[in-house]
């Protein structure tokens, strides 16, 4: 049973660029969320998926951002005209959809992926 | 509005010394998750613990425990023995019902050292 696995780890890219990182959640796992931590923070939360729809948007979310998760499985995180306050580790976690509605799962996340805006 | 609050930044410790981790959370939900997850140097958050907010007995698992207070709004975290590879930062998330969104605090970093 292999975990969450995000691509690529790390990433240096010039102000200006677009760079898109790819998460495979574990392959039970229907949903499916990206988190941003900043150094000496803890992670906080983008938005997520249940299967292909995204079901919520964080305000941190700005226009430049743009998640998909096109079949359900694998997702994509796009930021474009990158800044450089946008330099921080992009973290991934997925997780069961709770038996019991409104019950939260436990998510598992991957290794993240260190984005470095020069 | 929801909050975790982790007011120790750092903790030092020499090998085979218990440590507690002090976590204190604020929401006015009823219904509410509590977790802790530890992370590594290698950056992956590794989950530890899930609790929800009507289970307060305490849990051991090893040489870890878990101290569930509503009257205090905290979810304690204690290491028992702790050796050097218990070295990692350490988060307390919270998550309400009926969302996914994980809230977390700004974690204690830990160092056991030999």
């Amino acid at each position: 049973d292999t975990g969450v696995s995000q691509d690529p780890r790390h990433k240096i890219t010039k102000r200006g660029q677009n760079v898109t990182f790819r998460c495979d959640p574990i392959s039970e796992h229907n949903r499916l969320y990206w988190y941003r931590q900043t150094l000496g923070q803890g992670p906080e939360f983008l938005t997520y998926f249940q299967n292909e729809a995204q079901l919520e948007k964080s305000r941190l979310l700005s226009d430049r951002f743009s998640a998909e998760r096109p079949k359900g499985s694998f997702s994509t995180l796009e930021i474009q005209r990158t800044e450089q306050g946008d330099s921080a580790m992009y973290l991934c976690a997925s997780s069961l959809t709770p038996r019991l509605a409104g019950n939260t799962d436990t998510q598992y996340f991957g290794p993240g992926t260190r984005l470095t805006v020069l | 509005a929801q909050k975790v609050t982790q007011a120790q930044t750092e903790i030092s410790v020499v090998e085979k010394e218990d440590v507690t981790l002090d976590c204190v959370y604020e929401t006015r939900d009823t219904t509410y998750y509590l977790f802790w997850y530890k992370q590594p140097p290698s950056g992956e958050l590794v989950f530890l613990i899930r609790r929800n907010s009507f289970d307060e007995q305490n849990e051991i698992s090893g040489r870890y425990s878990w101290n569930f207070q509503k009257s205090t709004s905290s979810f304690n975290f204690t290491i028992t023995a702790s050796q050097v590879v218990d070295s990692a930062v350490y988060f307390c998330a919270l998550s309400k019902h009926n969302t996914d969104k994980l809230i977390f605090g700004t974690g204690t970093r830990l160092q056991v050292f030999p």
